[in-house]
């Protein structure tokens, strides 16, 4: 199964950037890295994905090591609504289809 | 915006019920899923469908089965609901895109099973 590593928790404050690392050295080359989050009492929720290149959008965004076995997660200015689980995931090798959900990090943000 | 609604946010039933757990989707989705999530374990893949009719055994699907007769619906039924089972059920859907699945899923808020 597909595999990454992630801080079990963060801190930050508000207004803040915060940087959310995630290591995945097991990625094959067609895997796309996916970021979701859990807010608290509801489903996951996609953030972004990338797959070489940097990529942003109006959430967060998205730094992809050259090597791409590393990620980072970038939310600009941290709000008291981005608390929540950060989940990075990368496609299992060969499947089209399966996220495998890892325990991910635990991001407090105080006021 | 994509829409996936899980019937129930709460559910309490007694052991040995048969449960259903009930699914919809508004984007025409091919690809529904059911999770189940329980704390320190993650997400745990249960059965996933790639089209109507189609099913296929994710990670856990022991005490679990499914049903789709109709693209935007997917059912999880538990036929004899045992105390293990309780747990934080969750429904996703996604789009297959091209031959390379991005496989952006969207999840529904989850269905909180208390088996008593």
């Amino acid at each position: 199964d597909a595999k990454t590593t992630q801080p079990n928790s963060m801190e930050s404050n508000e207004e803040e950037p915060v940087h959310l690392p995630c290591n995945h050295s097991t990625i094959s080359g067609t895997d796309y890295i996916h970021w979701y989050r859990q807010l608290p009492s509801q489903g996951p929720e996609y953030v972004i994905h990338g797959l070489t290149s940097n990529v942003n959008n109006r959430m967060a965004s998205l730094a992809i090591a050259e090597d791409r076995k590393s990620s980072t997660l970038i939310l600009h200015r941290a709000t008291l609504r981005d608390a929540a689980v950060y989940y990075c995931i990368h496609n299992s090798g060969g499947s089209n289809y399966k996220l495998t959900f890892g325990k991910g990090t635990l991001l407090t943000v105080n006021p | 915006d994509v829409k996936v609604t899980q019937s129930s946010r709460y559910l309490v039933k007694r052991t040995g019920e048969k449960v259903f757990l009930e699914c919809v989707q508004d984007m025409d989705h091919e690809n529904m899923f059911w999770y189940r999530q329980d704390p320190g374990l993650g997400l745990r893949l249960i059965y996933f469908s790639y089209d109507v009719k189609m099913k296929e055994k994710g990670d856990i699907p022991e005490g679990y089965s499914v049903s789709r007769e109709k693209k935007e619906r997917f059912s999880l039924i538990l036929e004899s609901a045992s105390t293990n089972q309780t747990s934080m059920y969750l429904c996703a859907s996604s789009l297959l895109v091209g031959g390379l699945a991005k496989n952006i899923q969207y999840f529904g808020a989850g269905t909180r099973l208390s088996v008593l």
